[in-house]
This record gives C-alpha cells, sequence and structure tokens, in this order.
C-alpha cells in the first residue's frame, strides 16, 4: 500500500530535550516535506526536499533541523525543542515537487512542557 | 505575512445544496493551486488542483474556478453530501519555487 508513515504519533516532551519526527514514503517520490499545523493559521511548511541531500528551508524553519540521507526518509529534528513548538506535524511527499499532488502522513502531535 | 487566505473559517450547507469555498492570494507568481481535504486525526488529502492557464477544473461534483486577474480561486461541491464535513485548504505554488504555501482552512459542515 503506497504510505507516507510517521512515528511517534504522540508526543509529549520537556524543554530543551532534542527529539526526532521519523517520515518514510514507499512511493519512491522525489519530493518530502514538513508541516505543522496551528489554529487559524492552517499548514505551513517547516523544510521539503527536492532530492536526495537537496533540503531548503519553508515558511518556519527556526528550531528546526531535517536531513534527506536516503530518498525514502525525511527526519525532523527538534535540537532543542521550546513550548512554542507544540503542535501537529505532517510530512508530506510528492513526485516533484508541492505542486504535485502530496501524500501526507497522519499527523504527529507533540506537546513540549 | 499569508500569501494565501482563507476569510471563511466556517461554512454551514444543507444536504444536497451547493458549497462555495473561497480563497484568495496575493503573489502574482502562483500558477498551480490546490485543495486538499482533511478529516480530525487524519492527514489532508489531494482533492483537485487547477493551474494558472486554465479558468476551471472539474472533477465530478467538485469544481475549481480559477480568477487570475482578482487572485481569486473558488471550489464548489455539488451537491453536498455529510461525508463532504470537514476542513478544506486552499494551496498555491509558483513553477520555479518548491514551496507550498497554505491558507488557514474552511471548515464545512453538511447538514442533513
Amino acid at each position: 500500500e503506497a504510505q507516507v508513515t510517521q512515528n511517534p504519533r504522540y508526543l509529549i516532551t520537556v524543554t530543551g530535550k532534542k527529539l526526532t519526527v521519523t517520515c518514510s514514503q514507499n512511493m519512491n517520490h522525489e519530493y518530502m516535506s514538513w508541516y505543522r499545523q496551528d489554529p487559524g493559521l492552517g499548514l505551513r511548511q517547516i523544510y521539503y526536499s527536492m532530492n536526495v541531500e537537496v533540503t531548503d528551508k519553508g515558511d518556519v524553519p527556526e528550531g528546526y533541523k531535517v536531513s534527506r540521507k536516503e530518498k525514502r526518509n525525511f527526519p525532523l529534528i527538534l535540537e532543542s525543542p521550546s513550548p512554542n513548538q507544540t503542535s501537529l506535524y505532517f510530512c508530506a511527499s510528492s513526485l516533484e515537487g508541492g505542486y504535485n499532488e502530496q501524500f501526507f502522513g497522519p499527523g504527529t502531535r507533540l506537546t513540549v512542557l | 505575512d499569508q500569501q494565501v487566505k482563507q476569510n471563511s473559517p466556517s461554512l454551514s450547507v444543507q444536504e444536497g445544496r451547493i458549497s462555495i469555498l473561497n480563497c484568495d492570494y496575493t503573489n502574482s507568481m502562483f500558477d498551480y493551486f490546490l485543495w486538499y481535504k482533511k478529516y480530525p486525526a487524519e492527514g489532508p488529502t489531494f482533492l483537485i488542483s487547477i493551474s494558472s492557464i486554465k479558468d476551471k477544473n472539474e472533477d465530478g461534483r467538485f469544481t475549481v474556478f480559477l480568477n487570475k486577474s482578482a487572485k481569486h480561486l473558488s471550489l464548489h461541491i455539488v451537491p453536498s453530501q455529510p461525508g463532504d464535513s470537514a476542513v478544506y485548504f486552499c494551496a498555491a505554488s509558483a513553477t520555479n519555487d518548491y514551496k507550498l504555501s497554505f491558507g488557514a482552512g474552511t471548515t464545512v459542515t453538511v447538514r442533513a
């Protein structure tokens, strides 16, 4: 089954404790992206990757890191999480770019205390 | 500053009637527009898209209209069904830019 998976689905952590949210897709897509969803703000793009080893900032990259060492994986790293990073996070992938249909993962609900 | 705006946070419509969702954008470089639908506790799913070379695209009960001069697009759902109750996000992208900008979303409730 074609899908995007994210882990964990739910995470409660404390300020400053490094964490990684994993994302994997099995569709051989070139493009992958991370978004956060906040009430009243919709989805905002954090980082995206056009291909292996090629990443770029979205609209809200501060406080986040990403890497794309393999085509199928695109982890999101929070080196020192803060409460304002409490949000619902989605990973997505598509054939080429944001203008293509993107397939989204189920989301990761992160709470930073 | 958000480049894609959905000014109606919510819309309530009776089953069988038309739902019209609106979206405005400010970046004249945007040339691809997409609508995504999201149910609670799930990721968004792609619904329909349109490129700037067209002014209308239709897929079953869903039609998207694009007015480039007004920087406005709309999504029509006819007829509305209870399963259409969800949050709808408008999104826009430019050919030479891999970014995707989303609006804040419109929550549609279809009443029986």
